[in-house]
C-alpha cells in the first residue's frame, strides 16, 4: 500500500487565490511526522511546513498551513494568497517514527501546481 | 549560512563506467541522507548516516552503489558498472541530531543529475 498518497497531478489556481493541495498517509507507528516540500524548476527540495502526529494545533508557516485531519490521516497543504512564484511541484512526505531509526523520507508522487495571472 | 552543496550539477557517463557524487552537508549536521529521484516521481530513500556510519543503506538498489562518509562531514555516493537505468536526480539532505519534532527536517541539495548514455 502506498505510504504518502497526493490524488492531484496538477493543479491551476488564479493568482492571489487560495489553493489546497492534497495528502494523505498510512502508517501504523503513532509517533510520525510530516512535511511539505516545494521543488521548482530549478530542481532544490525547498522544506515549507512540518506537522508532528502528537502537535495539538495545525502548523502554519506565513502564506503555508496545514490542514490536519489526524483520524482521516490526511495532510492538507492550504497556500493563500497565491503568488506566480508558487508555481512548482510540490510533495508531501512523512517521517515513521521512532520505530524507524533512520528517520528516512517517504515522499508521495507530487502534485504540479500552476498559478495563473 | 551555506546550505546543502552537490557537485558535480550533471554528470555524462557512458554504460558501464564509475561515478562518484560528491555531497557536502550543512555544517554542524550530523545526519546526511541520499534520495534518488527518477523523472515524474517522488524522491526515495538510498542511505542513510549517522556520522560516520551507515545506519540504514537498505535503500541502496544493488551491490552497484555504495557511499562513505569518512569524517563524518563530506560524503560520496559511488556508482560502479553503470546502466542506463541508473539515469535519475541524485539529492542528498542533512538535519540536525538528534531529531525530533521540526529538528529533523531535512534540508535538501541542488542534486546531480546522472545520464548514463
Amino acid at each position: 500500500a502506498q505510504k504518502i498518497t497526493q490524488t492531484q497531478p496538477g493543479m491551476f489556481v488564479q493568482e492571489k487565490e487560495a489553493v489546497t493541495l492534497d495528502c494523505t498517509y498510512d502508517t501504523s507507528d503513532p509517533s510520525y511526522g510530516l512535511f511539505w516540500y516545494k521543488q521548482p524548476s530549478s530542481g532544490e527540495m525547498i522544506f515549507l511546513i512540518y506537522q508532528g502526529s502528537y502537535d495539538q494545533q495545525n502548523a502554519t508557516e506565513g502564506r503555508y498551513s496545514l490542514n490536519f485531519q489526524k483520524a482521516r490521516k490526511s495532510a492538507n497543504l492550504v497556500i493563500s494568497a497565491s503568488q506566480l512564484g508558487d508555481s512548482a511541484m510540490y510533495f508531501c512526505a512523512m517521517r515513521e517514527g521512532w520505530a524507524d531509526s533512520s528517520y528516512k523520507l517517504i515522499f508521495g508522487s507530487g502534485t504540479r501546481l500552476l498559478v495563473r495571472p | 549560512g551555506a546550505g546543502v552543496s552537490q557537485t558535480p550539477s550533471n554528470k555524462v557517463t557512458e554504460k558501464g563506467k564509475y561515478v562518484e557524487l560528491r555531497c557536502d552537508p550543512i555544517s554542524g549536521h550530523t545526519a546526511l541522507y541520499w534520495y534518488r529521484q527518477s523523472l515524474g516521481q517522488g524522491p526515495e530513500f538510498l542511505i542513510y548516516f549517522q556520522g560516520t556510519g551507515a545506519a540504514d543503506d537498505s535503500g541502496l538498489p544493488n551491490d552497484r552503489f555504495f557511499a562513505v562518509r569518512p569524517e563524518g562531514s563530506v560524503s560520496t555516493l559511488k556508482i560502479q558498472r553503470t546502466e542506463r537505468g541508473d539515469s535519475a536526480v541524485y539529492l542528498c539532505a542533512s538535519s540536525p541530531y538528534p531529531p525530533g519534532g521540526s529538528t529533523d527536517t531535512q534540508y535538501f541539495g541542488p542534486g546531480t543529475r546522472l545520464t548514463v548514455l
